[in-house]
């Protein structure tokens, strides 16, 4: 089945420890991208990912580092979460850059006490 | 930078009835604009993806227009169901970057 999967789905943590939210996608997709979603701002693109070894910021990229190593894979890692960083998480993917259909994932629910 | 609104941001409606939504961008220099949905809990799923080249798209009870002059899309729902409730969001891709409107919450009234 073609899907974008993220582990964990809800994970609750404290402030400064670090925590990988992990992307994968089974459709060869070459664009890959992460945002979050708070209530009454929307969805905003934390950082998007054009191809392998191809990254670069979205509008809320403070506090966040991602890394394409491979096509399939496209961690979020919060090296020093604080609690400006609970959220809703969402990783996506398309083929072809941002211009086609946009796949989603199920979503990763932050707490950060 | 993008703002992209959406109007109105709840809608209750009886079943059967025709709805639209709205959507604009501050900055008519989209690419192209992509409908999702979004049920409590989960994740978004595409409905309609209209491309640079296009004015509009049709699925079913479901039609979308972009009109990149103005900047402003809308999503109109056919004889809705209870089922199609859930909140509705558009994106739109300027640069390598999507932006997304904070969305419609919809409620059909069977």
């Amino acid at each position: 089945e073609a899907q974008v999967t993220q582990n964990p789905r809800y994970l609750i943590t404290v402030t400064g420890k670090k925590l990988t939210v992990t992307c994968s996608q089974n459709m060869n997709h070459e664009y890959m991208s992460w945002y979050r979603q708070d209530p009454g701002l929307g969805l905003r693109q934390i950082y998007y990912s054009m191809n392998v070894e191809v990254t670069d910021k979205g509008d809320v990229p403070e506090g966040y580092k991602v890394s394409r190593k491979e096509k399939r894979n496209f961690p979020l890692i919060l090296e020093s979460p604080s609690p400006n960083q609970t959220s809703l998480y969402f990783c996506a993917s398309s083929t072809g850059g941002p211009y086609n259909e946009q796949f989603f994932g199920p979503g990763t629910r932050l707490t950060v006490l | 930078k993008q703002e992209v609104t959406q109007i109105p941001a709840a809608l209750s409606v009886p079943e059967g009835e025709n709805l639209v939504l709205n959507c604009s961008f501050t900055d008519s220099a989209i690419y192209n604009l992509q409908w999702f949905r979004q049920d409590p809990g989960k994740g978004l799923t595409s409905l309609l993806l209209i491309q640079s080249s296009q004015r509009e798209q049709t699925s079913g009870r479901l039609n979308a227009s972009l009109d990149k002059s103005s900047g402003r899309s809308t999503l109109y729902i056919a004889a809705s169901q209870p089922g199609d409730s859930a909140t509705y969001l558009c994106a739109g891709v300027a640069g390598n970057q999507f932006y997304f409107g904070t969305g419609t919450s919809l409620t059909v009234i069977p």
